[in-house]
């Protein structure tokens, strides 16, 4: 079955750690994302990665960080120098750019306690 | 810079009643536009898109958009809404390749919801 895996689906972190998001596709997209969602802000770029062992700060990168070793899998960390990082992550694949549409995974909410 | 803009953050419309969901945009060069549905705590589904050629898009679920492009407009529409359609809705843009931008962009939502 097709798709893009995040997980885990909640996650609670205390002040000062650091923790990483899961995202896998199996879709054999080149193109994988990382956004921020926050009431009334829609959807925020974090990361996003063209090709494997290549990937590009987004509009809001500070406080993150990514890997892309594999074409499958691109984890985000949400480090301690992230200062409101309690928000809904959303990790989505294309086939590429340009008039490709791009496929969401269902989400990681992390929640600072 | 791209932008899109979804004026209205709340729609409310009568199950069985036409649907409009707008959405107006700027990129330069010519655009690539998107439209997502989102259900309560779910990663976003797509509803369809607008490449190039016809103006008027159809997609799933019974759901078209018409480009506008002397409008910078792409507006969301369905003939006969249904409570099911009750969801937050997203427009998204892309410049075309040769502006070097690759970035989805995303609206700021917009929630419908239909009145039994």
């Amino acid at each position: 079955d097709g798709g893009i895996t995040q997980s885990p689906k909640y996650l609670f972190r205390k002040e000062g750690q650091n923790v990483t998001l899961s995202c896998e596709q199996n879709l054999n997209h080149d193109a994988m994302y990382w956004y921020r969602q926050d009431p009334g802000q829609g959807l925020r770029l974090i990361y996003y990665s063209q090709i494997v062992n290549d990937f590009q700060k987004g509009d809001i990168a500070e406080g993150y960080s990514v890997s892309r070793e594999k074409k499958e899998s691109f984890p985000l960390t949400v480090t301690s120098a992230q200062k409101n990082p309690t928000a809904f992550y959303l990790c989505a694949s294309s086939m590429g750019g340009g008039i490709t549409e791009a496929f969401f995974g269902q989400g990681t909410r992390l929640t600072v306690v | 810079a791209q932008s899109v803009a979804q004026p209205e953050d709340q729609v409310n419309v009568a199950e069985g009643n036409p649907l409009t969901v707008k959405c107006t945009y700027s990129v330069s060069g010519n655009p690539y536009l998107f439209w997502y549905v989102q259900y309560p705590n779910r990663g976003l589904q797509f509803l369809l898109k607008y490449i190039t050629g016809d103006n008027l898009v159809k997609g799933s679920y019974g759901f078209e958009a018409e480009f506008n492009k002397s409008q910078t407009s792409f507006h969301l529409k369905k003939p006969s809404a249904l409570v099911s359609d009750s969801a937050l809705y997203f427009c998204a843009v892309r410049a075309a390749p040769q502006t070097g931008a690759n970035n989805l962009f995303f609206g700021t939502g917009t929630r419908l919801t239909v009145i039994p």
